[in-house]
């Protein structure tokens, strides 16, 4: 959606090399920063979140970093191994209960 | 499993019929979501839906309807399916005490 802005749309990488993925968004009022993965013919899952209290959260090999003064957020993956491959989506949620996605981010990562 | 699901899987139409896609949910939420996707634009929300007859729109909610008369069944209709709605839909549920989504299987939907 308009309201958040997702880049890049497209992303290739060498296996073992950090994948980075970035979304702004408008609404200063937004609280909470979820990242969805989609594998191909798969629906979405959730694999990190954020709330605006913390600056970064860590699981394993994915982090997501806050900047709610720019209003961006980010995703990073290192040590990124060919099963990571899938369409990223961020969201950010407008007015507590709807959210907005991101237009994703295909990412490649070759072994 | 408490899950989400979606009937049909498929789904291949004609401009101007009527059709309906169907979501269910054993998860116990209380919200549930509509949502289009399309190669490109990411997920659109459609409508939403916070209890059993609450319904709102969402950012791309002409030419579509909802339904939710119980809490467990979100319906989205097309009254007269045009071609531009080809596309994945996707339905959604949330807690009320959590933040995440879960997602339906999806939708595929073709209108000739």
């Amino acid at each position: 959606g308009e309201n958040v802005e997702q880049h890049p749309s497209t992303l290739s990488v060498q296996e073992g090399d950090s994948a980075v993925i970035k979304c702004t968004y408008s609404d200063s009022a937004s609280n909470y920063f979820p990242w969805y993965k989609q594998e191909l013919g798969k629906r979405p899952q959730l694999i990190i979140d954020i709330r605006s209290n913390v600056g970064e959260k860590k699981d394993q090999r994915i982090a997501v970093t806050l900047n709610k003064t720019a209003k961006h957020f980010s995703l990073h993956i290192t040590e990124t191994q060919p099963e990571d491959s899938a369409v990223y989506f961020c969201a950010a949620p407008l007015t507590g209960n709807q959210f907005y996605f991101g237009t994703g981010t295909s990412l490649t990562v070759i072994p | 499993d408490a899950d989400v699901t979606q009937t049909p899987r498929n789904r291949i139409t004609k401009t101007g019929k009527r059709i309906m896609l169907e979501c269910s949910q054993t998860k116990g939420h209380d919200r549930m979501y509509w949502y289009r996707q399309d190669p490109g634009l990411g997920l659109q929300l459609i409508y939403y839906s916070f209890d059993v007859k609450d319904i709102n729109k969402g950012e791309i909610s002409d030419g579509y309807s909802v339904s939710r008369q119980a809490q467990a069944k979100f319906s989205l209709s097309l009254e007269s399916a045009i071609p531009n709605q080809t596309a994945l839909y996707f339905c959604a549920t949330r807690g009320t005490a959590g933040n995440e989504q879960f997602f339906g299987p999806g939708t595929r939907l073709t209108v000739l």
